[in-house]
């Protein structure tokens, strides 16, 4: 297994522009996510996924899109990059876990390698 | 919204001395606090997790110890090695509605001195 992958390795954009981040898991999880960390606030969720069709907002979505059409994908979409998104991506999965009737419950996450995007 | 506290942001140790790391957590829901090690330029990857119903989990030279009331949890490394130096980030599950999502502390970066 490749576990989570994540392209590019580096990506420098001007202001305005727009990419995507990708991310694949070849381990069926359920569970989807992208952090940003910036030196000295650790790892901040951006948006979630629970399975193909349903995102979510995290604590710091803004600026950036989701969407999940497959288990393995989970993109990151950069509408107009702003200086502010310079930072390291990491996208992390997780299967789910029941451990009670209405709440499932992602455990250990296993993270990509990491993009470092600079935005000039 | 849930918070995670972290100390000491750094941490600079001898070869060998142990090493403790404190989180807290504002959420009295959150029943699972992870541990992960970050080196230099790679990925987080998870070095140990206890949850809320155990109150000590021991993994080699690597510990975690939850004091649910308190609303604290600590990572002890004992006999540390250079290769334990690394960025170490605490972590506690946040219930926001049906999901639970890991709300990360800032980390702490730790040195073990040869």
């Amino acid at each position: 297994n490749a576990g989570v992958t994540q392209t590019p390795k580096f990506q420098v954009l001007k202001t305005g522009q727009s990419m995507t981040l990708q991310c694949a898991q070849d381990m069926n999880h359920e569970y989807m996510s992208w952090y940003r960390q910036d030196p000295g606030m650790g790892l901040r969720l951006i948006h979630y996924s629970v399975g193909a069709g349903i995102t979510d907002q995290g604590e710091v979505p803004n600026g950036y899109n989701v969407s999940r059409s497959t288990t393995e994908d989970f993109p990151l979409r950069l509408l107009s990059a702003a200086p502010s998104q310079t930072s390291v991506y990491f996208c992390a999965s997780s299967p789910l876990t029941s451990p009670g009737p209405f709440t499932d419950v992602a455990y250990e996450q296993y993270f990509g390698p990491g993009t470092r995007l600079t935005v000039t | 919204g849930e918070n995670v506290e972290q100390h000491p942001s750094t941490l600079s140790v001898q070869e060998g001395d142990s090493a403790v790391i404190k989180c807290t957590y504002s959420d009295s829901a959150s029943n699972y606090f992870p541990w992960y090690k970050q080196e230099l330029g790679k990925r987080p990857q998870l070095i140990i997790d206890i949850r809320s119903n155990v109150g000590e989990k021991k993994d080699q030279r690597i510990a975690v110890t939850l004091n649910k009331t308190a609303k604290h949890f600590s990572l002890h490394i004992t006999e540390t090695q250079p290769e334990d130096s690394a960025v170490y980030f605490c972590a506690a599950l946040y219930y926001g509605g049906s999901q639970g999502n890991l709300i990360f502390g800032k980390g702490t970066k730790l040195s073990v001195k040869p």
